[in-house]
């Protein structure tokens, strides 16, 4: 039943290393958003791209980067990890940027030690 | 402060027994309600939506809206422990970013 597909579930690294989280939607939505739920479960958008164009970055530091190669994929890369950044990365999409029924991912926890 | 408060934080239930959830904007351009459940080491699944004034029921799950205090409600009758899980609430503003604005959940425990 999943169509939201992230890989890796688990990461654990060590402060000031870079990270990659990769996401991929098979339901043919265009599009597709980064979240970060952090210990107290507050769920907050960090990116929201759609086909492939960035249309919102909220206020996050300037060491994550979003990318898309099309509407289906969406990977997220931390350079230079942070303790705070320790939460759970949910992937989501849509059917398009007025649509608010939104699909999630299982998630990526990471660890940073 | 963040634009979407939910209350109670937490809350048990009696199996069979009736679970009320709130949740409230401080955010005159909200237009839009949803709740969304997620269970423990779950992803986030869209439960209910509300546009209108009033209630919507879906089975045993209800939700009211009242627009011009934009509080919103769930109720859960004759809950079952496989309801137990966090409930989030979110709003959305169809001016400006398109985006949803989630609150802190509410997590419902039903005992059995």
């Amino acid at each position: 039943e999943t169509a939201v597909f992230q890989t890796p579930n688990y990461h654990v690294t060590q402060v000031g290393n870079e990270v990659s989280f990769n996401c991929k939607q098979t339901l043919g939505h265009d599009t597709m958003y980064w979240y970060k739920q952090d210990s107290k479960k507050l769920l907050k958008i960090m990116f929201s791209y759609n086909n492939k164009q960035l249309i919102v970055n909220e206020t996050v530091p300037r060491r994550f980067s979003p990318q898309s190669s099309d509407k289906a994929h969406l990977n997220l890369r931390i350079k230079s990890v942070e303790p705070e950044d320790s939460a759970v990365y949910l992937c989501a999409s849509s059917l398009d940027r007025f649509s608010y029924e939104q699909y999630f991912g299982p998630g990526t926890r990471l660890t940073v030690l | 402060q963040q634009k979407v408060q939910q209350s109670p934080e937490s809350l048990i239930v009696p199996e069979g027994g009736m679970a009320s959830l709130n949740c409230t904007s401080s955010d005159r351009n909200v237009d839009y309600f949803w709740w969304y459940r997620q269970h423990s080491g779950k992803s986030p699944k869209m439960l209910m939506s509300i546009f209108s004034n009033g209630e919507k029921e879906e089975g045993r799950f209800t939700v009211h809206l009242n627009k011009a205090s934009l509080h919103t409600s769930l109720h859960i009758r004759d809950s079952q422990p496989s309801d137990s899980a966090l409930y989030l609430c979110a709003a959305s503003m169809t001016s400006g970013s398109w985006q949803l604005i989630f609150g802190s959940g509410t997590q419902l425990t039903v005992m059995p």
